[in-house]
């Protein structure tokens, strides 16, 4: 079965900086990644998504690459703000309605 | 529109004792899901269900069991509960799968808890 690997685990960044988290999998019929966000204490919320027929995806200061060729894709967050600090996680479907997840990257903002 | 639901919130369990956690949805929603989140181990898919009397294994089914009776609910039980069950389940509903919308829907988390 699908299997998605994230990293790093935990990530710290100065506010103002950007940040990049990366996953890969391993089924190459997948076909869409989702990206969800999980502040502490509170339920997963979708935050941005792509589909293999799309290289990139922008909304405001975060942003999704995916390289299907090499299987992986990444999560890209510029000017962090304190409200971006959360547990971030990747995911990965082939349309057989199973998503299978990441193990989660805590993002730290420092001041 | 209350979204997700689950109930209980929080229960503590003796090794041994089965319960039963409800997910109700009022979205209309075809594909429901359950979740358990461990330190560490991300969200892992227990069982799913892509419409009313469907249901299907997720990744790490053993030990739960699940029924979809009706469309609005999804209802996960523990027969014997077990202290590795300790955990965080989230149960989550999207609209058509993930064909076309993809968006989960998730409730507020149950806490469970196997001494």
């Amino acid at each position: 079965g699908e299997n998605v690997e994230q990293h790093p685990s935990t990530l710290s960044v100065q506010e103002g900086d950007s940040a990049v988290i990366k996953c890969t999998y391993s089924d190459s019929a997948s076909n869409y990644f989702p990206w969800y966000k999980q502040e502490l204490g509170k339920r997963p919320q979708l935050i941005i998504d792509i589909r293999s027929n799309v290289g990139e995806k922008k909304d405001q200061r975060i942003a999704v690459t995916l390289n299907k060729t090499a299987k992986h894709f990444s999560l890209h967050i510029t000017e962090t703000q304190p409200e971006d600090s959360a547990v971030y996680f990747c995911a990965a479907s082939k349309g057989d309605d199973k998503i299978i997840f990441g193990k989660g990257t805590r993002l730290h903002i420092l001041p | 529109n209350a979204g997700v639901t689950q109930t209980p919130k929080f229960r503590v369990l003796k090794t041994g004792q089965s319960m039963t956690l409800l997910c109700a949805q009022d979205m209309n929603h075809e594909y429901m899901y359950w979740y358990r989140q461990d330190p560490g181990m991300g969200l892992r898919l227990i069982h799913y269900s892509v419409g009313e009397g469907t249901t299907a294994k997720g990744e790490v089914p053993d030990g739960y069991n699940v029924s979809r009776l009706k469309k609005q609910n999804f209802l996960l039980g523990l027969e014997s509960a077990a202290p590795s069950q300790t955990s965080v389940y989230f149960c989550a509903s999207s609209y058509s799968g993930f064909r076309r919308t993809g968006e989960l829907f998730f409730g507020e988390g149950s806490r469970l808890t196997v001494l």
